[in-house]
């Protein structure tokens, strides 16, 4: 049963739009979450994390979005560059142990 | 900062023979390390997870006296695929978390190719 989903395999947007990748979670135990961006044959990168205790947190060009209620995550990145050409994962932690999503392969469109 | 690297990056083995691979965090004191395995197009699989100087706490599935995780030192685990097998192929990434903090650092990856 996964507990952590990416509905969206992939996900391509122009340059300087936004891009919105999403994330589903079943497990209402899970207290943080982070996002992840990975490029072939390469281990993940981390980008950004959440709390549950909280709603949004922004870094930049990067907000993430946490609906407890809904158990829903989104990534927002704004704006879109070819640099951002990458597979995002979505990651859930209960006591600092992971639960990834499959992924989500994002292109930018140039 | 926070830095891991893993070695080798890639490597070929005959079924039956057994392959180390280690996980370096190259900066930072690492308290916890984690390994992962991934599948083509498929996600993270936590295989384990090591504190040092402790025994490794194996996941539901993985098979302990397979894939053998030495954590000896705060900056070094090691993870060896024992008697390898072609359906042990796979993407194996590892990565280490300091002291309280949330966040994980991924070593690259490695590459294990067994004929």
């Amino acid at each position: 049963d996964q507990q952590v989903k990416q509905n969206s395999p992939s996900l391509s947007v122009q340059e300087g739009r936004i891009s919105i990748l999403n994330c589903d979670y079943t497990n209402s135990m899970f207290d943080y979450f982070l996002w992840y961006k990975k490029y072939p044959a390469e281990g993940p990168t981390f980008l950004i994390s959440i709390s549950s205790i909280k709603d949004k947190n922004e870094d930049g060009r990067f907000t993430v979005f946490l609906n407890k209620s809904a158990k829903h995550l989104s990534l927002h990145i704004v704006p879109s560059q070819p640099g951002d050409s990458a597979v995002y994962f979505c990651a859930a932690s209960i006591n600092y142990k992971y639960i990834f999503g499959t992924g989500t392969r994002l292109k930018v469109l140039a | 900062g926070a830095v891991v690297s893993q070695h080798p990056s890639w490597v070929i083995c005959k079924s039956g023979t057994s392959v180390k691979i280690e996980c370096r965090s190259l900066d930072f004191q690492a308290t916890t390390m984690f390994w992962y395995r991934q599948f083509p197009k498929q996600s993270l699989m936590l295989m384990a997870t090591s504190n040092e100087g402790s025994k490794a706490t194996y996941e539901q599935g993985v098979e302990k006296d397979k894939f053998l995780i030495n954590h000896a030192s705060l900056t070094l685990s090691t993870l060896t695929v024992t008697s390898a097998h072609p359906e042990d192929s796979s993407f194996y990434i590892c990565s280490a978390r300091s002291g309280s903090g949330h966040e994980q650092y991924f070593g690259p990856g490695t590459r294990l190719t067994v004929t």
